[in-house]
């Protein structure tokens, strides 16, 4: 079974820090994603990465950054965190497209609340 | 442009009915159809996917979805819900491209004892 594993499940800091998020995979996978999940609003992509050193934006990237320098790990950053910033944080990966359909599996969520 | 357009966002259901959550997708995420389920205070996981072949799909607690082209519908369907299917479910798609899938806002099934 695919383990996708988040590294907080609830995470409390201040306006202004630096926060770190942690995504591990154990199954090689060479995609792998960060969602941030609010009420009535879905899954809404922040950035996404193909592969090592390798991110791609995606539908609301400001305000975060992302790291990824070892295959397994991808971590999402929020440069300076702000309130509007609290939110359930999802960590997904996948392998490429091929006969399986790429399916994505996930972590079981950061839920993190900036005071 | 790619969407996914789940077009309930609450179903309320009592226990032993029947339930049908309602998933419309656009033809460029066609390829590859999903649902997802998430349980309060988890991520969420698989339930069933369609890849290619039969239309029809199941997954192992007695849930099916029918993929069904000309209507572009994934719908989600199970005969007799059970308290614990209590849960918000997620429609997904995406293409042959290794790109992200789409996700559907979410329907959050609530079944009534």
């Amino acid at each position: 079974d695919v383990k996708v594993t988040q590294s907080s499940r609830y995470l409390v800091k201040r306006t202004g820090e630096k926060v770190f998020l942690e995504c591990v995979q154990d199954m090689d996978h060479e995609n792998m994603f960060w969602y941030r999940q609010d009420p009535g609003l879905g899954l809404r992509l922040i950035y996404f990465s193909y592969d090592v050193k390798m991110k791609e934006k995606g539908d609301i990237p400001e305000g975060y950054s992302v790291s990824r320098e070892k295959k397994e790990r991808f971590s999402l950053i929020l440069e300076s965190a702000s309130t509007n910033q609290t939110s359930m944080y999802l960590c997904a990966s996948s392998p490429p497209p091929d006969r399986r359909g790429r399916a994505q599996h996930f972590g079981d969520g950061t839920r993190l609340s900036i005071l | 442009a790619q969407s996914v357009t789940q077009l309930d966002s609450q179903v309320p259901v009592f226990e032993e009915a029947p339930v049908e959550l309602r998933c419309n997708y656009s033809s460029s995420v066609s390829v590859y159809l999903f649902w997802y389920v998430q349980y309060p205070n988890q991520g969420l996981q698989l339930l069933l996917k369609y890849l290619s072949g039969s239309t029809l799909v199941e997954s192992i607690n007695g849930f099916e979805a029918e993929f069904n082209k000309s209507q572009t519908s994934f719908h989600l369907r199970k005969p007799s819900v059970h308290i614990s299917d209590t849960a918000e479910y997620f429609c997904a798609g995406g293409n042959s491209g290794n790109t992200p899938l789409v996700f559907g806002k979410g329907t959050r099934l609530s079944v009534i004892a």
